[in-house]
């Protein structure tokens, strides 16, 4: 079975600065990964995924995460975030041959002014 | 279009009560699944549909939850009777055919609390 690890509960950062969310996962076969975003009261919404291919995956809203085969993490980035960024953040993984969707415990990102 | 509907948002019943859900997932999509997020967890598969047949069900309690999807397009979550460890939000995903695993489309999710 495969399981997903976020390093950070909560990262809280300023508005305009970086910020990195860590995701590592145990698989004994193929992935897919993925990056959901949850904003306050509303539901889950896929922020990039990783399916093959090239190993930096952009998405929404200017985040872009990297698949690292041999450390296995998938960590999330965004060079300079806005207010509208706070929200939750989940690193989820499927089997390539299955259709079963795994989610991390997820991270809270606070952007301060 | 018209995103995954869900209702009610919210809901609070005393124990041993029990609750209904009702999700109705994007025209076209076949595939629908129901899961349960803790507070301060990541949401949980309860079930999962192809159509109206059940394709996994491993993580459903089913001595108290129970979950339909007559004619392949709306479903209901049944909790009866329910517990303290039920409070959770009950999220309702769907997704179309020729979709990568994993990829979802969610609605805003219906919030149990259980007193």
């Amino acid at each position: 079975a495969q399981s997903v690890t976020q390093l950070d509960s909560q990262v809280p950062v300023f508005e305009e600065a970086p910020v990195e969310l860590r995701c590592n996962y145990s698989s004994s076969v193929s992935v897919y990964l993925f990056w959901y975003v949850q904003y306050p009261n509303q539901g889950l919404q896929l922020l990039l995924k990783y399916l093959s291919g090239s190993t930096l995956v952009k998405g929404i809203n200017g985040f872009e995460a990297e698949f690292n085969k041999s450390q296995t993490s998938f960590h999330l980035r965004k060079p300079s975030v806005h207010i509208s960024d706070t929200a939750e953040y989940f690193c989820a993984v499927s089997k390539a041959a299955g259709n079963k969707l795994t989610f991390g415990g997820g991270t809270r990102v606070l952007v301060k002014p | 279009e018209a995103g995954v509907a869900q209702s009610p948002r919210y809901k609070i019943i005393e124990k041993r009560q029990s609750v209904a859900f009702w999700c109705n997932p994007i025209s076209g999509h076949a595939t629908l699944y129901w899961y349960q997020q803790i507070l301060g967890q990541g949401p949980k598969l309860l079930i999962q549909f192809q159509n109206n047949g059940v394709v996994d069900d491993s993580q459903l309690p089913k001595d108290r939850f129970s979950a339909e999807r007559l004619k392949g397009v709306d479903s209901t979550l049944k909790i009866q009777p329910a517990k303290l460890e039920d409070s959770a939000v009950y999220l309702c995903a769907s997704s179309p055919p020729g979709t990568a695993p994993g990829e979802l489309f969610f609605g805003e999710g219906s919030r149990l609390t259980v007193l």
